[in-house]
């Protein structure tokens, strides 16, 4: 099975603090993306990675930047965490980007204080 | 660029019932429509997904139809159960191919 592992549940962070959310996918895919969940506003997608060392801006980019060293691992990074940015996020793999299935972790709840 | 609305944001249904969910979208030269379900606590989880070569398709109880004139497509669950209650995404592929654009979800809601 496909496995797509995020490294926290829940995260509480205070204002100003740099956040780190790891994602790590065992299934080789080139694909990995973050996304933010919130409620009436569906999935959006703050920044991808086709590649190792590529990354690609979504629709939210604002506030935050990726890091893909390893082609498993892709890190989502808050340089300065805002209460604005309390959210779900959702990181996922895929191999074939929009037009194959996207799998998902289980998802990181962050509260920012 | 693409847009997804997905319709309606809530839906509660008696168990045993049907339950429809549909999605509009913009872009005509999408041909990828991918459903989602995400159970509580947990990522979403692909179910059930249609090309554009084909108006319809199914696995046992849910089906995906699409219009590509209308440029809608629906998700059907027959014979609804508990495990249903979750909520459900559509999405369509952006012209990037790296990017899918999702509908704001529908929370079913299996009532007993």
């Amino acid at each position: 099975d496909v496995k797509v592992t995020q490294s926290s549940r829940y995260l509480v962070k205070r204002t100003g603090e740099k956040v780190f959310l790891e994602c790590v996918q065992d299934m080789d895919h080139e694909n990995m993306f973050w996304y933010r969940q919130d409620p009436g506003l569906g999935l959006r997608l703050i920044y991808f990675s086709y590649d190792v060392k590529m990354k690609e801006k979504g629709d939210i980019p604002e506030g935050y930047s990726v890091s893909r060293e390893k082609k498993e691992r892709f890190s989502l990074i808050l340089e300065s965490a805002s209460t604005n940015q309390t959210s779900m996020y959702l990181c996922a793999s895929s191999f074939g980007g929009g037009r194959t299935e996207a799998f998902f972790g289980q998802g990181t709840r962050l509260t920012v204080v | 660029g693409e847009n997804v609305e997905q319709h309606p944001s809530t839906l509660s249904v008696q168990e045993g019932d049907s339950a429809v969910i549909k999605c509009t979208y913009s872009d005509s030269a999408s041909n990828y429509f991918p459903w989602y379900k995400q159970e509580l606590g947990k990522g979403p989880q692909l179910i059930i997904d249609i090309r554009s070569n084909v108006g319809e398709k199914k696995d046992q109880r849910i089906a995906v139809t699409l219009n590509k004139t209308a440029k809608h497509f629906s998700l059907h669950i027959t014979e609804t159960q508990p495990e249903d209650s979750a909520v459900y995404f559509c999405a369509a592929p952006m012209d990037s191919n790296y990017q899918l654009i999702w509908g704001a979800g529908t929370k079913l809601i299996i009532k007993p």
